[in-house]
């Protein structure tokens, strides 16, 4: 089955910043990356994802690459501000199967 | 995005008795429902794979007989955690499918004491 591997595990940056998260997966069928952030109790929220035709997505300060050759996508957050701190998951998906995640990142934007 | 709705969010319940939780999808009509369970400061772990009219899929590892999944209908699926140890206190989410997205519930924790 797929594998997804998340790094780094814990990842402070100061108020301003940008944030890098990376994820490599090992199964070439997966066609399907989404990102979700979950704060200390709640529910995983998406907040944006990628599908295997195209190479990068944006929204606002958020945005996804995709490398399928290398098989690896990361997250980056730009101007970082409090409120995004949080763990964030990466996962990978082939067609109708199931979700496979990351270990998480617990992001920390220190005012 | 989509809401899926879980019920209860917190439940306490005694060793040996059994808790239902219930997950709804309120705007969209989910085939393929998911069961989630989460410790503290780690990932979500995958129980099973809920299809409306069919038996679920269980992961490796999670018993069946414990953890009955009914999937009655296209916007609801409930887990059973029967005869409940302590070991099963945990945070129990489940997710519901789109086309492509995939939506969470805002989970249920469940202490046995």
């Amino acid at each position: 089955g797929e594998n997804v591997e998340q790094h780094p595990s814990t990842l402070s940056v100061q108020e301003g910043d940008s944030a890098v998260i990376k994820c490599t997966y090992s199964d070439s069928a997966s066609n399907y990356f989404p990102w979700y952030k979950q704060e200390l109790g709640k529910r995983p929220q998406l907040i944006i994802d990628i599908r295997s035709n195209v190479g990068e997505k944006k929204d606002q300060r958020i945005a996804v690459t995709l490398n399928k050759t290398a098989k690896h996508f990361s997250l980056h957050i730009t101007e970082t501000q409090p409120e995004d701190s949080a763990v964030y998951f990466c996962a990978a998906r082939e067609g109708a199967n199931n979700l496979f995640f990351g270990t998480g990142t617990r992001l920390t934007v220190i005012p | 995005g989509a809401v899926v709705s879980q019920h209860p969010s917190r439940v306490i319940c005694k060793s040996g008795t059994s808790v239902k939780i219930e997950c709804r999808s309120l705007d969209f009509q989910a085939t393929t429902m998911f069961w989630y369970r989460q410790f503290p400061k780690k990932s979500l772990m995958l129980m099973a794979t809920s299809n409306e009219g069919s038996k679920a899929t269980y992961e490796q590892g999670v018993e069946k007989d414990k953890f009955l999944i009914n999937h009655a209908s296209l916007t609801l699926s409930t887990l059973t955690v029967t005869s409940a140890h302590p070991e099963d206190s945990s945070f129990y989410i489940c997710s519901a499918r789109g086309i492509y997205e995939q939506y969470f519930g805002p989970g249920t924790r469940l202490t046995v004491t």
